[in-house]
């Protein structure tokens, strides 16, 4: 069964550094892109970027690139996005989700909650 | 980036209605165009790929049509448990856009 579970709710301070996480199983995580989508509290879905675990091939969306980092561990089947300075308008449920080909997305994480509050 | 605009942002129906919903791309995206359903609390759910692809496992209410900029997404019969927001995704080149949404609710 195929398996896309994400890290934990965070509550985080504006400048503070997060990294959270997306473990893939049940499927070849090497040869699945993989990608972050956002949805910010009563608003639509916003595709962020993907990347491809078997050769790190990372593309952004424009409005995203150098505002977040996608990047992926494949020896522990693990995606990760990460901020270096969070801002209040992160606040959001990030998702993340299997892209076969780089555009469908078939599954979906649980989604992982981003609070920025001071 | 290219923009994906989807009307309407809301509608309500009666159940055994049929619903549209469209969406227009600002340039042409051939047929790389999918529909999600999403419930409130839930991740987004693939019920329509490659523009009138039907996911397995989707009732056949469910059905989208269309190629190049205009695409349209159809339920045949509106029934409860149809209420959700509707969003299309266009695919080009690895990137990718969602529409705004379409919320549906019963009359």
């Amino acid at each position: 069964e195929v398996q896309l579970v994400q890290s934990g709710a965070e509550v985080k301070k504006p400048g503070e550094s997060l990294k959270i996480s997306c473990k893939g199983s049940g499927y070849s995580f090497t040869t699945y892109w993989i990608g972050w989508v956002r949805q910010m509290p009563g608003k639509g879905l916003e595709w962020m970027g993907i990347i491809y675990p078997g050769d790190s091939d990372t593309r952004y969306r424009p409005s995203f690139q150098g505002q977040v980092t996608i990047s992926a561990d494949k020896s522990i089947s693990t995606a990760y996005l990460q901020w270096s300075s969070l801002k209040a308008s992160d606040t959001a449920m990030y998702y993340c989700a299997r892209h076969p080909s780089g555009g469908t997305i078939d599954f979906w994480g649980q989604g992982t909650l981003v609070t920025v509050s001071s | 980036d290219i923009q994906m605009t989807q009307s309407p942002s809301s509608l309500s129906a009666s159940v055994g209605d049929r619903v549209t919903i469209t969406c227009q791309a600002s340039q042409d995206i051939s047929n790389y165009l999918n529909w999600y359903q999403q419930k409130p609390g839930k991740a987004p759910k693939l019920l329509i790929y490659d523009a009138s692809n039907l996911e397995t496992g989707v009732p056949s209410r469910f059905s989208g049509s269309g190629s190049g900029t205009d695409f349209t997404f159809t339920i045949s019969s509106l029934q409860p448990e149809d209420i959700a927001t509707y969003y299309c995704q266009q695919y080009d080149n690895l990137l990718s856009t969602f529409g705004g949404g379409t919320k549906v609710e019963i009359k």
